[in-house]
């Protein structure tokens, strides 16, 4: 069992350049989450996917960030024009529809916006 | 909106020592709460689930407690090791399906 992946664990960008994470869910989890974490705190909801289907977002989620589950496996978000406020660990969890919803974690990807 | 409070935001124990790990919550009306574990730089890893009608999950030297009426939760390490040395982390799931976190409880034992 392979638990929650990410990728890449770290990434340094420019101001205003376009960054894109991936997240591999545990295999029969059908629930994916992203998360968002500043030096400090504890991590903040920013969405979540049911199968394909994104059914919440924060407002956290400004328009420059989009994430996709297109076929219901892997998620990707999207960050455009990078701000230095952006700089953060983003964190991916998975879970089932059932049971407990436990919401099992990956290692996160440390954004680092110069 | 859920308010997660974690006290306190720091301690050090010497090692042998038992911890006591405080969390509140303001909303009662969750689902279950969660104890994770974070080391510097890394994700999180789960520790306990409490599911809301549970008082209490054991796992080894962990306990979790949950009184839901009054919005509070402890984690209980027994004998502390240097290995222990994090932050854990007490979230609330509630019927929007998000996790709420705390800041987090950063524990440093010392051998």
């Amino acid at each position: 069992d392979t638990g929650v992946s990410q990728n890449p664990r770290h990434k340094i960008t420019k101001r205003g350049q376009n960054v894109t994470f991936r997240c591999d869910p545990i295999s029969e989890h059908n629930r994916l989450y992203w998360y968002r974490q500043t030096l400090g705190q504890g991590p903040e909801f920013l969405t979540y996917f049911q199968n394909e289907a994104q059914l919440e977002k924060s407002r956290l989620l400004s328009d420059r960030f989009s994430a996709e589950r297109p076929k219901g496996s892997f998620s990707t978000l999207e960050i455009q024009r990078t701000e230095q406020g952006d700089s953060a660990m983003y964190l991916c969890a998975s879970s089932l529809v059932q049971g407990s919803y436990e919401q099992y974690f990956g290692p996160g990807t440390r954004l680092t916006v110069t | 909106k859920q308010e997660v409070t974690q006290i306190p935001a720091a301690l050090s124990v010497p090692e042998g020592e038992n911890l006591v790990l405080n969390c509140s919550f303001t909303d009662s009306a969750i689902y279950n709460l969660q104890w994770f574990r974070q080391d510097p730089g890394k994700g999180l890893t789960s520790l306990l689930l409490i599911q809301s009608s549970q008082r209490e999950q054991t796992s080894g030297r962990l306990n979790a407690s949950l009184d839901k009426s009054s919005g509070r939760s402890t984690l209980y390490i027994a004998a502390s090791q240097p290995g222990d040395s994090a932050t854990y982390l007490c979230a609330v799931r509630g019927g929007n399906n998000r996790l709420a976190f705390g800041k987090g409880n950063q524990v440093v034992v010392i051998p």
